[in-house]
C-alpha cells in the first residue's frame, strides 16, 4: 500500500531565508505527487503536482518542488520564504483520487519576522 | 478561482445526534469526495460519489455514515449517530473528471461532538 512520510513535524524559518519541505513516499508504480497548502481556517490547496516529464515543477506561490525517483523523494522548495507561507504543508500520493489518495502528516511551516 | 463551499464552519453537537454537513461543488464538476482531518492526524478519505452514487469508501465509512446529492448542486455527508471520535475536520472535495484534474477543496466543517 502506498504511504507518505514527511520527516519534519515543525519547521521554523525567518522570513527571506530558503525552505525545503522534506517528503519520501511508497508507492508500487508511477505516482502523482502533490503537495498542498492548508492556511489557518482555510481549504487545502494545491500548491503544484507531478505526473510526469520534467522532475522540477514549478507551483503556485513561487513554489517548486523536484521528483527524485531513486530516492523516493518529492521535496518542496521556495528559495525566499514570506510572512504569508506561514501554514500546514501536505504532501499526498495517488494514481487517482479516493482511496488510494494518500496524505502524509504534514508539516506545519512558521515564519519569523 | 471557482470554490467549493463548505456550510457550516463550525457545527458543535451532542454524542449520538445526527448531523448533516453540507457542500457545494463547483457548477460543473462531476466527481466528489469528502474527507477528513481529526486533529493532528493525517487527512483520510471517507468516500467518493459520481454518478449518483458511492464509487468508493474507506472502512471509517461505516453505516453511521451516508452521502446525497440532493438537488444537483449539493453535497451532503450525514452521520447518523454522532460519537465523540467522530470530531474532525471535514473536507469536501471536487473535480471536473480525468484521472489527473485539479481536486478542489473547500474549507472544511469543524465537528466537534460533545
Amino acid at each position: 500500500a502506498q504511504s507518505v512520510t514527511q520527516p519534519d513535524i515543525h519547521i521554523t524559518v525567518s522570513e527571506g531565508a530558503s525552505l525545503e519541505l522534506r517528503c519520501n513516499y511508497s508507492y508500487g508504480a508511477t505516482p502523482y505527487l502533490f503537495w498542498y497548502v492548508q492556511s489557518p481556517g482555510q481549504g487545502l490547496q494545491l500548491l503544484l503536482k507531478y505526473f510526469s516529464g520534467d522532475t522540477l515543477v514549478q507551483g503556485i506561490k513561487g513554489f517548486e518542488a523536484e521528483f527524485k525517483r531513486s530516492q523516493s523523494s518529492f521535496n518542496l522548495r521556495k528559495p525566499s520564504v514570506h510572512w504569508s507561507d506561514a501554514a500546514e504543508y501536505f504532501c499526498a500520493v495517488g494514481a487517482y483520487y479516493g482511496q488510494n489518495f494518500v496524505f502524509g502528516p504534514g508539516t506545519r511551516l512558521s515564519v519569523l519576522p | 478561482e471557482p470554490e467549493v463551499t463548505q456550510t457550516p464552519s463550525h457545527q458543535v453537537t451532542q454524542m449520538g445526534q445526527e448531523v448533516i454537513l453540507r457542500c457545494v461543488p463547483i457548477s460543473n464538476h462531476l466527481y466528489f469526495y469528502w474527507y477528513r482531518q481529526i486533529l493532528g492526524q493525517k487527512v483520510e478519505f471517507l468516500v467518493s460519489f459520481y454518478n449518483n452514487e458511492i464509487s468508493e469508501k474507506s472502512e471509517i465509512f461505516d453505516d453511521q455514515f451516508s452521502v446525497e446529492r440532493p438537488d444537483g448542486s449539493n453535497f451532503t455527508l450525514k452521520i447518523r449517530s454522532t460519537k465523540l471520535e467522530d470530531s474532525a475536520m471535514y473536507f469536501c472535495a471536487s473535480r471536473v473528471g480525468g484521472t489527473n484534474e485539479k481536486l478542489f477543496f473547500g474549507s472544511g466543517t469543524q465537528l466537534s461532538v460533545l
